[in-house]
């Protein structure tokens, strides 16, 4: 199946700083991407739709000034965490639609650590 | 109420038994039903897709689609202790428009496969 990467894998940071990270899809094109956030023993919840060449659209509860998105090429997103507090972390995890819009392939995620 | 309910678990069976996992959803507009794996710490990993009312194989793993009743069911037959992870059913109302690409996950069902 389609390949889809992040970094850093893990990230450990202290509370006020901004941590970035990268979703990259490796074998294919991906105008569009997502972005969600998976706390422990729960569901995966959309934060927000990354499109190329445009603004991030952001789900509602989701501060699009604290989680800034941007989609420089077609297979990179960036996600950065501004002014990280101990609520923010959590596993992250991108996913990119290979061609169809219905199905997804994901990334390993990055398990975010705000210390 | 939830647009996708699953149930949890945890669930537990022995080797060689045949799993039955079942989401419900109230969103009608939902078209494309997916199935993914997650292993504890990384990304889900597509296991089926389908669109359609009715049955679809795929070695040990079918999904069952009811579309009139809103259920969908993923049956691992010949089950293995690699089968052991999380499982979320997603939905999608499919391509364009504002819900291009979005998933709406279940909560997951945690199952452990004993030798």
């Amino acid at each position: 199946g389609a390949v889809v990467s992040q970094h850093p894998s893990r990230v450990i940071c202290k509370s006020g700083t901004s941590v970035k990270i990268e979703c990259r899809s490796l074998d294919f094109q991906a105008t569009t991407m997502f972005w969600y956030r998976q706390f422990p023993k729960q569901s995966l919840m959309l934060m927000a739709t990354s499109n190329e060449g445009s603004k991030a659209t952001y789900e509602q509860g989701v501060e699009k000034d604290k989680f800034l998105i941007n989609h420089a090429s077609l297979t990179l997103s960036t996600l950065t965490v501004t002014s990280a507090h101990p609520e923010d972390s959590s596993f992250y995890i991108c996913s990119a639609p290979p061609g169809r819009a219905d199905t997804q392939y994901f990334g390993p995620g990055t398990r975010l650590t705000v210390l | 109420q939830k647009e996708v309910e699953q149930d949890p678990g945890p669930l537990s069976v022995p080797e060689g038994a045949i799993v039955s996992l079942n989401c419900t959803y109230s969103n009608s507009a939902f078209q494309y039903f997916m199935w993914y794996r997650q292993y504890s710490r990384k990304g889900p990993e597509l296991l089926m897709y389908t669109y359609s009312s009715g049955n679809k194989e795929d070695g040990r793993f079918t999904a069952q689609v009811d579309k009139s009743s809103k259920y969908i069911s993923l049956f691992i037959r010949d089950s293995q202790p690699s089968d052991s992870a999380t499982y979320l059913c997603a939905m999608s109302v499919g391509a364009g428009g504002t819900s291009y690409g979005k998933l709406t996950f279940g909560q997951g069902t945690i199952l452990t496969v004993h030798p």
